[in-house]
C-alpha cells in the first residue's frame, strides 16, 4: 500500500516563529488532508488539498502531486498550535476509503 | 453546524460489560467509518460503511460490531470489551466512498477497559 512519511518527527518552536512540515507519499494521490491533533486528542481538519495551495489564517498548505509531497506552513506560531500534525491520503487513490496517516510531526510551541 | 458527534467522550468500563459508542453526522454523508488510535500504531480502521445497511471490515475488526440502519448514525458496539480495546476511537464520515471526498472526524472517545 501507499507509504506516507512526515518530517520532522518533532519540532520545538518559540512563539512567533515560522515552520514548515513536510509529507511525502509513495504513490500518486488525488486526495490529501492535513489534520491537527490537539493535546486533548481531537483531530481537527486543517486542509483538504489534493493539489495546489490553500491558506487559512496563519496556516497554508501546498501539495505538488506530481512530485509526491505536501507542505504545511505555520506562521507566527502560537502555543495553541501545539500538538501533532498528520497528513493522510486514501489507501486506494480515487476513493475516500480508508485513510493512510503519516507518522505525524509533534510540535511544541513555547513562550 | 456541520459536524460528526460521538458519545460518550470518555468511558471507563470493566471487562465483559457490553457497551456502545454512538456516532452521528448531520451532513447527509454516505460513507462512515471507525478508527482506533494507539501509541506507536497510529490510526487503524475498524469498520466502514458505504451506505445504509452496507458495512465491511477494516484492518482490525475483531471484537467489534457495527450497524448502519440510518444514514446519519453508525454506532460501534463492543459486546465483550477486553483491556486490549483500551484506545482512542474516532468516527469519520465523507460524502461518498467511491470518490475523493474530504473526510470529517468526530472528537474522539477515550475508552479504558479494566
Amino acid at each position: 500500500g501507499i507509504q506516507v512519511e512526515q518530517s520532522p518527527p518533532d519540532l520545538i518552536l518559540q512563539e512567533g516563529a515560522n515552520s514548515t512540515l513536510r509529507c511525502n507519499f509513495s504513490d500518486s494521490v488525488n486526495n490529501l488532508q492535513w489534520f491537527h491533533q490537539n493535546p486533548w486528542g481531537q483531530l481537527i481538519n486543517l486542509f483538504y488539498i489534493p493539489s495546489g495551495t490553500k491558506q487559512n489564517g496563519r496556516l497554508s498548505a501546498t501539495t505538488v502531486a506530481t512530485e509526491r509531497y505536501s507542505l504545511l506552513y505555520i506562521s507566527s506560531s502560537q502555543t495553541t498550535d501545539s500538538g501533532v500534525y498528520f497528513c493522510a491520503v486514501p489507501l486506494t487513490p480515487g476513493t475516500a476509503s480508508k485513510l493512510t496517516f503519516g507518522t505525524g510531526t509533534r510540535l511544541q510551541v513555547t513562550l | 453546524e456541520a459536524q460528526v458527534t460521538q458519545n460518550p467522550r470518555y468511558l471507563i468500563t470493566v471487562t465483559g460489560k457490553k457497551l456502545t459508542v454512538t456516532c452521528s453526522q448531520n451532513m447527509n454523508h454516505e460513507y462512515m467509518s471507525w478508527y482506533r488510535q494507539d501509541p506507536g500504531l497510529g490510526l487503524r480502521q475498524i469498520y466502514y460503511s458505504m451506505n445504509v445497511e452496507v458495512t465491511d471490515k477494516g484492518d482490525v475488526p475483531e471484537g467489534y460490531k457495527v450497524s448502519r440502519k440510518e444514514k446519519r448514525n453508525f454506532p460501534l458496539i463492543l459486546e465483550s470489551p477486553s483491556p486490549n480495546q483500551t484506545s482512542l476511537y474516532f468516527c469519520a464520515s465523507s460524502l461518498g466512498g467511491r470518490a475523493s471526498y474530504e473526510q470529517y472526524f468526530g472528537p474522539g472517545t477515550r475508552l479504558t477497559v479494566t
